[in-house]
């Protein structure tokens, strides 16, 4: 059965440091998302993906946080100049139309020291 | 605005029915259903969209009350595996949000044998 892969599993990262993290959504979709969760929280949406370009955004993802897709096949959530406060579990999900059912990757757990 | 679940606990013995219930403020476009297990990705279970369509699993049903803005999820005869954190997404922009899902905050359904 197709899935969502993302890469690593987890990532320590100084504070301040820039962390990419990355993901294959499945590959006949057409929109990928970025949602994070901070633990023991409620999922969180950061970003939708469209066409090459963003299609929406909510209010956490500020100039921190930029996406991706270097080629056909990969979707990046670059964050810059890390924060305690972005430690989280990261997921990353995808899906063939923006009303259809969205299959989440396993997730990369963020840890910012 | 994130939509509010209730109850925020239950919990079952095996072969119970239980009901998680999903208000939102704002009309709704379509209502998404996750179970997430401790440590895990969110699962899709179910997608109901304005005007009734329905696509999900086939044990699990849920209705959608266009009126009230209510979404409600049956989960019957309740086996050990339906045990985790359930959530439901919401769509408000009458499906030209690309995608985009507000959660709740988590029903959690423990099922003991």
């Amino acid at each position: 059965e197709p899935e969502v892969t993302q890469t690593p599993s987890h990532q320590v990262t100084q504070m301040g440091q820039e962390v990419i993290l990355r993901c294959v959504p499945i590959s006949n979709h057409l929109y990928f998302y970025w949602y994070r969760q901070i633990l023991g929280q409620k999922v969180e949406f950061l970003v939708s993906f469209y066409n090459n370009e963003i299609s929406e955004k909510s209010e956490i993802f500020d100039d921190q946080f930029s996406v991706e897709r270097p080629d056909g096949s990969n979707f990046t959530l670059k964050i810059r100049s890390t924060k305690l406060e972005d430690s989280a579990m990261y997921f990353c999900a995808s899906s063939w139309t923006g009303v259809t059912e969205a299959f989440f990757g396993q997730g990369t757990r963020l840890t910012v020291v | 605005q994130q939509p509010v679940q209730s109850p925020q606990a239950v919990i079952l013995r095996e072969g119970e029915d239980a009901v998680i219930n999903c208000s939102s403020s704002k009309a709704l476009y379509s209502v998404h259903w996750y179970r997430q297990k401790h440590g895990e990705a969110p699962v899709f279970l179910m997608i109901l969209l304005k005007g009734g369509e329905q696509k999900g699993h086939e044990k699990i049903s849920a209705s959608f009350n266009e009126k009230k803005q209510q979404s409600s999820l049956y989960l019957t005869a309740s086996q050990l595996s339906y045990s985790g954190t359930y959530f439901c997404g919401t769509e408000w922009n009458g499906g030209t949000s690309y995608g985009k899902l507000t959660f709740g905050q988590g029903t959690i359904l423990t099922v003991h044998p």
